[in-house]
């Protein structure tokens, strides 16, 4: 069965420092894979999604990038966090299959921005 | 372009009671429905999806159906419990990349 993993669960970085979070899909090949950010108490915002490596699409211009070295892997980045960067980071994954919409995702990385 | 209109929350129910979630859709094409819920503090889970007109989509109790005529795609439960206490979130997937277009959320609180 296919398993997504994100750490941190929960980080707390000060304004201007760096950031890096990692998603990472088991048990699939080729997915789709998705980064999304919800603010408290908002509903979900796409940043980015994949359709293969070195294939990311940005949503949203914003102060994040993303980047995906392996087939499985899915980073998120900044070179220098905003208060606003704080949230409720979701990522997602698809398998890739015309037809088959529905995405999967993690649990989530909790990020304070002080 | 797509979009998805959710009823606005919370919505506080007593156990046992009958629940209605209302969801519309605006899309070009013909979209797959999904609905998700997300317990506080944890990702979302599929909970039921539907990829045609009046296709039903079920599970753990909850039934929404594909109304093509109404660009609708309701939430219900016969009977909630405590533990469906969640936001409730409906989507739609249509486009390149297998994208959804998600609703706000709708908060449900039942009590006992």
């Amino acid at each position: 069965s296919q398993t997504i993993h994100q750490w941190p669960a929960t980080l707390v970085q000060p304004v201007g420092s760096p950031l890096s979070l990692e998603c990472t899909v088991e048990g699939t090949s080729n997915p789709n894979l998705y980064w999304y950010r919800q603010a408290a108490g908002r509903g979900l915002q796409l940043l980015f999604y994949s359709i293969g490596i070195d294939q990311i699409s940005s949503e949203v211009p914003q102060n994040l990038s993303a980047s995906r070295p392996q087939d499985r892997q899915f980073i998120l980045s900044s070179k220098k966090l905003l208060l606003s960067d704080s949230g409720f980071y979701l990522c997602a994954w698809n398998p890739g299959l015309a037809g088959v919409g529905e995405q999967y995702f993690g649990p989530g990385t909790r990020l304070t921005v002080t | 372009g797509n979009s998805v209109t959710q009823m606005e929350g919370p919505v506080t129910l007593s156990e046992e009671a009958f629940l209605t979630i209302n969801c519309t859709y605006t899309a070009t094409g013909y979209p797959s429905l999904f609905w998700y819920v997300q317990y506080p503090g944890e990702g979302l889970q599929l909970l039921l999806k539907a990829t045609k007109a009046d296709d039903k989509g079920s599970n753990k109790g909850f039934e929404a159906t594909y109304r093509k005529e109404t660009t609708s795609f309701h939430l219900e439960k016969g009977s909630v419990q405590v533990s469906d206490s969640a936001v409730y979130f409906c989507a739609l997937g249509t486009g390149g990349g297998n994208k959804l277009t998600f609703g706000t959320g709708t908060q449900l609180k039942v009590e006992l």
